[in-house]
């Protein structure tokens, strides 16, 4: 099966700093590599993703990266503001279910 | 859309009793996904419906757990005898196609306490 990891496992910054999350996976058949962000109480909700073709994509404030090579990708949020605060998972993916990881608590502070 | 919808939304039980999760998938949409979320194990599948069949449930416990889609807008989860450790926050997701990179549409999950 697969083996996902996430780092780092906590990420505080200050408003307007960037951050970076990482994730590396096992399986050299995953294809499909999304982002969720959950909210407290809430249930995770996909954010961004990109497909194996890719190497890169950017929403707004939000990219992900792809090094298929070195099997990691990994999630950028610029200009971060205390919304952001979350737990971040990435959950890659060569069939149908995804494998997530063990999730990125990213605290903003004003 | 109202998105899923799971109820009930919290369950506090006492060890042994019956336990059933409840979840209406998004209009439309072909597959179903049950997860369970621990601070320890994190978020792991639990079974996954593609047209109301069972396609994976590898990741189901044990025997003590059971998952039914009697039709398109339903499925249940049921734990019987429940114990302490199935204590959990279950969340059902839904997409449309059930293949690698149809985005799972998550509900707000059931929070379950057995005590």
């Amino acid at each position: 099966g697969e083996n996902v990891e996430q780092h780092p496992s906590t990420l505080s910054v200050q408003e307007g700093d960037s951050a970076v999350i990482k994730c590396t996976y096992s399986d050299s058949a995953s294809n499909y590599f999304p982002w969720y962000k959950q909210e407290l109480g809430k249930g995770p909700q996909l954010i961004i993703d990109i497909r194996s073709n890719v190497g890169e994509k950017k929403d707004q404030r939000i990219a992900v990266t792809l090094n298929k090579t070195a099997k990691h990708f990994s999630l950028h949020i610029t200009e971060t503001q205390p919304e952001d605060s979350a737990v971040y998972f990435c959950a890659p993916s060569g069939y149908s279910t995804l494998t997530f990881g063990k999730g990125t608590m990213l605290l903003v502070s004003p | 859309d109202a998105g899923v919808i799971q109820s009930p939304r919290h369950e506090v039980t006492e060890m042994g009793q019956e336990v059933t999760l409840r979840c209406k998938p998004i209009s439309g949409h072909n597959s179903l996904f049950w997860y369970r979320q621990t601070m320890m194990r994190g978020l792991e599948l639990l079974i996954y419906f593609n047209n109301n069949v069972p396609i994976d449930d590898s990741g189901m416990p044990e025997d003590r757990f059971s998952a039914k889609m009697p039709n398109a807008s339903f499925s249940t989860l049921k734990i019987q005898p429940s114990e302490p450790r199935d204590s959990a926050v279950y969340f059902c997701a839904s997409s449309f196609g059930g293949g690698a990179g149809d985005t799972q549409y998550f509900g707000p999950g059931t929070r379950l306490t057995v005590l």
